[in-house]
């Protein structure tokens, strides 16, 4: 019982480009999504959050839009940097619950010179 | 500020025996979380303490894994006999907790367990 899903294992972006990752949940219940960043050895870090009540939040060179009518919410990232290659981790909680993450499968950001 | 602090790092042992991990959240965070990775996934929550108290531990196999927060502080995490599928990343971590309006985690640096 997959409630959040990252589809894509991996990509590569060209240094300075667009990165785009995106991810699907299916429990209606969620109202806050987070993103975290996991280089190896590491454990996640924080990057950005959006609640339900908003469709877009923006921070530096980060934005994460969440279309609540598709389940879907995606990060962007411009310009793509060598130091953002890392495991991109999506999280999904309810907040009337007990603030519990649920984490998708990740996907591994490669960023090219 | 202090992060999240774990030890052991790096842990290998044989199935059957019993190993223990150790969290020290950040100061001041009522709520610490202990989460399993397995290889190419994402985090599950195994067990989610609110001070000293189980929140929640629906997904703890507790006949194996046992865990304690003392005086809501430091947190153990053990598992007793080990299977090779417990074989994972032990994460623990921590946050301000209910009622402060954030959901953000803070994470250790994790354990690496291989059990052989």
């Amino acid at each position: 019982d997959q409630q959040v899903k990252q589809n894509s294992p991996s990509l590569s972006v060209q240094e300075g480009r667009i990165s785009i990752l995106n991810c699907d949940y299916t429990n209606s219940m969620f109202d806050y999504f987070l993103w975290y960043k996991k280089y190896p050895a590491e454990g996640p870090t924080f990057l950005i959050s959006i609640s339900s009540i908003k469709d877009k939040n923006e921070d530096g060179r980060f934005t994460v839009f969440l279309n609540k009518s598709a389940k879907h919410l995606s990060l962007h990232i411009v310009p793509s940097q060598p130091g953002d290659s890392a495991v991109y981790f999506c999280a999904a909680s309810a907040v009337r619950g007990a603030q519990k993450l649920v984490f998708g499968q990740g996907t591994r950001l490669t960023i090219n010179p | 500020e202090a992060g999240v602090a774990q030890s052991p790092r790096y842990k290998i042992i044989e199935k059957r025996q019993s190993v223990a991990f150790w969290c020290n959240p950040i100061s001041g965070h009522a709520t610490l979380y202990w989460y399993q990775q397995i290889l190419g996934q994402g985090p599950k929550l195994l067990i989610q303490f609110q001070n000293n108290g189980v929140v929640d531990d629906s997904q703890l196999p507790k006949d194996r894994f046992s865990a304690e927060r003392l005086k809501g502080v430091d947190s153990t995490l053990k598992i007793q006999p080990a299977k090779l599928e417990d074989s994972a990343v032990y994460l623990c971590a921590s946050s301000l907790g209910p009622g402060t309006n954030t959901y953000e985690q803070y994470f250790g640096p994790g354990t690496r367990l291989t059990v052989t």
